[in-house]
């Protein structure tokens, strides 16, 4: 199965700058990968995928970028706000594995 | 459109006890996941279900933890005697995979159990 984890468990940031959360990933097979943001007493919910042939997606607000060479991902956010605010979870490979997340938090 | 749904949100119960977690899945979506979250050990994943068939139960901690799948649309997670270290939150996630897609998950809100 896949294998992912964080690169730091915390990330503070000021409202406005950007963020960037990292994740590195062991199964070169997956063939694609997820990121999901968890709320405080909610579960995670979806916020963008990508394929292993892609190197960058863009959506709104939200990049992700993906290094095959060295295994590694990443969730950049753009002028992030409050309400981004929560864990991030990257998941890979077909069997949706977590690593155990990124708690970015914004001050005001 | 309804989620996931999840029952019961709370529960408390005693060590010894048993406890059986329901979830029902999104309508159409043919994978289940259970996954159990706690501040230690993150988001594990216990099983999952492709069509109704456990694939992989190799996250299930030990035989007090049980799953079933009767059908498309109801999965119950049971433990068996209960102790106080499987005090969790356990989500089920429900997504629709099969060739071309992603297969997001589409997870439900929760069961937040504490086993005292």
């Amino acid at each position: 199965g896949e294998s992912v984890g964080l690169h730091l468990p915390t990330l503070s940031v000021q409202e406005g700058d950007n963020s960037i959360i990292n994740c590195a990933y062991s199964n070169s097979a997956s063939d694609y990968f997820i990121w999901y943001k968890q709320e405080s007493g909610k579960g995670p919910q979806f916020i963008i995928d990508i394929r292993s042939n892609m190197d960058k997606r863009q959506g709104q607000r939200v990049t992700v970028l993906l290094n095959k060479t060295v295994k590694h991902l990443s969730l950049q956010i753009a002028a992030t706000q409050p309400g981004d605010s929560a864990v991030y979870f990257c998941a890979g490979g077909g069997d949706m594995r977590f690593g155990a997340g990124t708690r970015l938090t914004v001050k005001p | 459109d309804a989620g996931v749904i999840q029952s019961p949100r709370h529960e408390v119960t005693e060590m010894g006890q048993e406890v059986t977690l329901r979830c029902k899945p999104i309508s159409g979506h043919n994978s289940l996941f259970w996954y159990r979250q706690t501040m230690m050990r993150g988001l594990e994943l216990l099983i999952y279900f492709n069509n109704n068939v456990p694939i992989d139960d190799s996250g299930m901690p030990e035989d007090r933890f049980s799953a079933k799948m009767p059908n498309a649309s109801f999965s119950t997670l049971k433990i068996q005697p209960s102790e106080p270290r499987d005090s969790a939150v356990y989500f089920c996630a429900s997504r629709l995979f099969g060739t071309g897609r992603t297969g997001e998950l589409f997870f439900g809100e929760g069961s937040r159990l504490t086993v005292l």
